[in-house]
C-alpha cells in the first residue's frame, strides 16, 4: 500500500495567515493526489483534486500543487469557516490511501 | 445535486453482519463507482471498496475476505456488508460517490460528494 505522511499533524493559526500543508507519499502518486476538508462531526468535503484543480464553489484561497512524491495544500489568508482536519488521498494505486490529517485549530 | 444518505442499524454485535445502505438521489449512477470509507472515532480516514455500476467491485485487501459491496441501480442505492465484525469495526461509515477523471483528467480519481455518514457500533 502507498503511505501517505502529513505535516504537521495540527497547526495553530490566525484569521488572516497563510497557512501549508504538505503531504508526502511513499512512492511516485504522479497528480493522483486529492484534498478533502472535514469539520466536526461533518463528512469530508473535496477541496482539491488531481493535486491543483480546485472543485467548484470552493473559494479560492485554497491552492494545491505538486507532483510525484510531494504535495502542498495553501490557504492563501485564513477565514474563520477554515478551521478544520485537512486529509490528503491519493488515487494512483489501490487501495486508495489518506494521510493521517492535518488539524488546524485557531491561535 | 447528488445526494447520499447512509441507513442502517446503529449497534451490531460481535461476530455478526454489519449492513448498511447508501440512497442515491438527484442524478444518475449511470457511469460512476460507488465507494464505502470508514472512519473510526476519533482516527483518520480508510477506503473499504467501491462497486462500478456495471457491477465490478474492488475491494482493500485488508477487508477483501469479509466485504461485500452490490449495487441496485433500479433502487437507486448500494450496499456494504461487513462479515464476521469485531469492536474494531466501530466507525462511522461513509459513501461516496467516486469521479473518474476525462480528457485532462483521465485516470485521476476522487471523491464527491460524501454521505453524512452513520456510526456503527461493535458491541455486545
Amino acid at each position: 500500500d502507498i503511505q501517505m505522511t502529513q505535516s504537521p499533524s495540527s497547526l495553530s493559526a490566525s484569521v488572516g495567515d497563510r497557512v501549508t500543508i504538505t503531504c508526502r507519499a511513499s512512492q511516485s502518486v504522479s497528480s493522483y493526489l486529492n484534498w478533502y476538508q472535514q469539520k466536526p462531526g461533518k463528512a469530508p468535503k473535496l477541496l482539491i483534486f488531481a493535486a491543483s484543480s480546485l472543485l467548484s464553489g470552493v473559494p479560492s484561497r485554497f491552492s494545491g500543487s505538486g507532483s510525484g512524491t510531494d504535495f502542498t495544500l495553501t490557504i492563501s489568508s485564513l477565514q474563520p469557516e477554515d478551521f478544520a482536519t485537512f486529509y490528503c488521498q491519493q488515487s494512483y494505486n489501490s487501495p486508495y490511501t489518506f494521510g493521517q490529517g492535518t488539524r488546524l485549530e485557531i491561535k | 445535486q447528488v445526494q447520499l444518505q447512509e441507513s442502517g442499524p446503529g449497534l451490531v454485535k460481535p461476530s455478526e453482519t454489519l449492513s448498511l445502505t447508501c440512497a442515491v438521489s438527484g442524478g444518475s449512477m449511470s457511469s460512476y463507482y460507488w465507494s464505502w470509507i470508514r472512519q473510526p472515532p476519533g482516527k483518520g480516514l480508510e477506503w473499504i471498496g467501491y462497486i462500478y455500476y456495471s457491477g465490478s467491485a474492488n475491494y482493500n485487501p485488508s477487508l477483501k475476505s469479509r466485504v461485500t459491496i452490490s449495487l441496485d441501480t433500479s433502487k437507486m442505492q448500494f450496499s456494504l456488508k461487513l462479515r464476521s465484525v469485531t469492536a474494531a469495526d466501530t466507525a462511522v461509515y461513509y459513501c461516496a460517490r467516486e469521479i473518474f477523471g476525462s480528457g485532462y483528467y483521465f485516470g485521476r480519481r476522487w471523491f464527491d460528494p460524501w454521505g453524512q455518514g452513520t456510526l456503527v457500533t461493535v458491541s455486545s
